[in-house]
């Protein structure tokens, strides 16, 4: 079974741009969870979505935000970057009534 | 507030020697997991472990819920297992992982 992918993995903004990162799921897993990791604050959850609908959120402004598809596969994007937005954007999935979560490569955003 | 702490901070080791990594978190856990990033940002799952003890190879891991701390074991460490160690917590209260502030484990040759 394959795992958790993101896309892109790497990625430069400019301050002031807007930014859309992928997420697709193991398959069969309808919970998709997005976390942020900086050197400073270490991972940090941003939102949980599942079946479509966010269920969590975390402590971030609303410049962050997501959604799900019918598929299960989630976006998440921040409007308006600024630098302290440079992070690794990691994404997790897992399965209806399982607690165990899998997690992805990560897109690594850096903004200049 | 809900909080995860783990220790110690930094560990240099050379190679061959054993080592042990606490989490200690603050409340009750449905969910309690171990993980390894790797050099490119990827957390790699090493175990899920709301309680009880478990082994896989030269690691093991053990987490006392009523007592609210786990422990990971690395055996014959190699410098393979260089990185950084990761858990996090599933809270009764909520449906989101909360990380500790990780581990960085060094392995000499």
């Amino acid at each position: 079974k394959a795992g958790v992918t993101q896309t892109p993995r790497y990625l430069i903004k400019t301050r002031g741009q807007q930014v859309t990162l992928s997420c697709s799921p193991i398959s069969g897993h309808r919970s998709v969870s997005w976390y942020q990791q900086t050197p400073g604050q270490g991972l940090q959850f941003l939102f949980e979505y599942f079946s479509e609908t966010q269920r969590n959120k975390g402590n971030f402004p609303g410049r962050f935000s997501g959604r799900q598809f019918s598929n299960s596969r989630s976006e998440m994007n921040v409007s308006t970057l600024e630098l302290g937005d440079s992070a690794l954007y990691l994404c997790a999935s897992r399965s209806t009534g399982g607690n165990e979560q899998y997690f992805g490569p990560g897109t690594r955003l850096t903004v200049t | 507030g809900i909080q995860v702490e783990q220790s110690p901070p930094d560990l240099i080791l050379q190679e061959g020697a054993n080592s042990t990594l606490r989490c200690n978190f603050s409340d009750s856990v449905n969910n309690l997991q171990w993980f390894h990033q790797n050099p490119w940002g990827q957390l790699i799952n090493l175990f899920y472990i709301p309680s009880g003890t478990k082994q896989n190879g030269r690691l093991s891991a053990t987490t006392v819920a009523t007592e609210r701390y786990s422990l990971l074991y690395i055996s014959s460490s190699q410098t393979t297992d260089s990185g950084v160690y990761f858990c996090a917590a599933l809270f009764n209260a909520g449906n989101m992982l909360t990380f500790g502030g990780g581990t960085r484990l060094m392995v000499k040759p």
